[in-house]
């Protein structure tokens, strides 16, 4: 069935550094993809969206371009601050409006 | 607008036992659809309601049940509870009708459930 894999583990990183988070994804035809943010005690936030091929989603500084050749939609941030402390979830849109997440990956900033 | 609300936040039951959680869905939503977030991993669908009526389901056993009332809020119930049953249980309500492949679906904030 339709499924999104993401990155193993924990990121770690710096103020104002880089960050990339992969995400690939397995599914018949072309679903919209998504990136959720789950900020601690809180529900699921959508963070960007994209759907068709070639589509860059952007939002708060975070993009995500959905590549269809590569089966991705990797999310990236060019300066990290510390309140993107998160934990960030990979997903694609499948049968009857329903999602289909990846595993989340915790991200942490550090001052 | 008002948003998605579940309640209760938390609560503790124990193997066996029953529970049912409730959510209330964002204003002029007709859909609701209920996930399963174990710890340390993603939400997992376990069905949607749109028109009082189950519109598909995940791969969850039957002794997990729902409903849907008119205003469009919903129950998840979950019977002869397990060990395994411990998650933060999910809520999201959309619009389903409006001619758009997807919509977007609004999450509430959770209700964390633990079986001891």
């Amino acid at each position: 069935g339709d499924s999104v894999t993401q990155m193993e583990g924990p990121v770690t990183l710096s103020e104002e550094a880089f960050l990339t988070i992969n995400c690939t994804y397995t599914a018949t035809g072309y679903p919209s993809l998504f990136w959720y943010v789950q900020y601690p005690g809180e529900g699921l936030q959508l963070l960007l969206k994209a759907t068709k091929a070639d589509d860059k989603g952007s939002n708060k500084g975070f993009e995500a371009t959905y590549r269809k050749e590569t089966t991705s939609f990797h999310l990236e941030k060019g300066s990290v601050q510390v309140s993107d402390s998160a934990v960030y979830f990979c997903a694609l849109a499948y049968g009857n409006n329903r999602l289909a997440f990846g595993k989340g990956n915790q991200v942490v900033v550090i001052p | 607008e008002t948003g998605v609300t579940q309640s209760p936040t938390h609560l503790i039951k124990t193997r066996g036992q029953q529970v049912t959680l409730r959510c209330s869905s964002q204003s002029g939503h007709n859909t609701v659809s209920w996930y399963q977030q174990a710890l340390g991993q993603g939400p997992q669908f376990i069905f949607q309601y749109y028109r009082e009526e189950e519109n598909g389901r995940g791969n969850f056993p039957p002794r997990f049940s729902g409903l849907q009332f008119p205003n469009y809020s919903s129950e998840l119930n979950v019977n002869a509870l397990e060990l395994d049953d411990s998650a933060l249980y999910l809520c999201a309500s959309s619009s389903t009708g409006s001619g758009r492949s997807y919509n977007e679906q609004f999450f509430g904030p959770g209700t964390r459930l633990t079986v001891l």
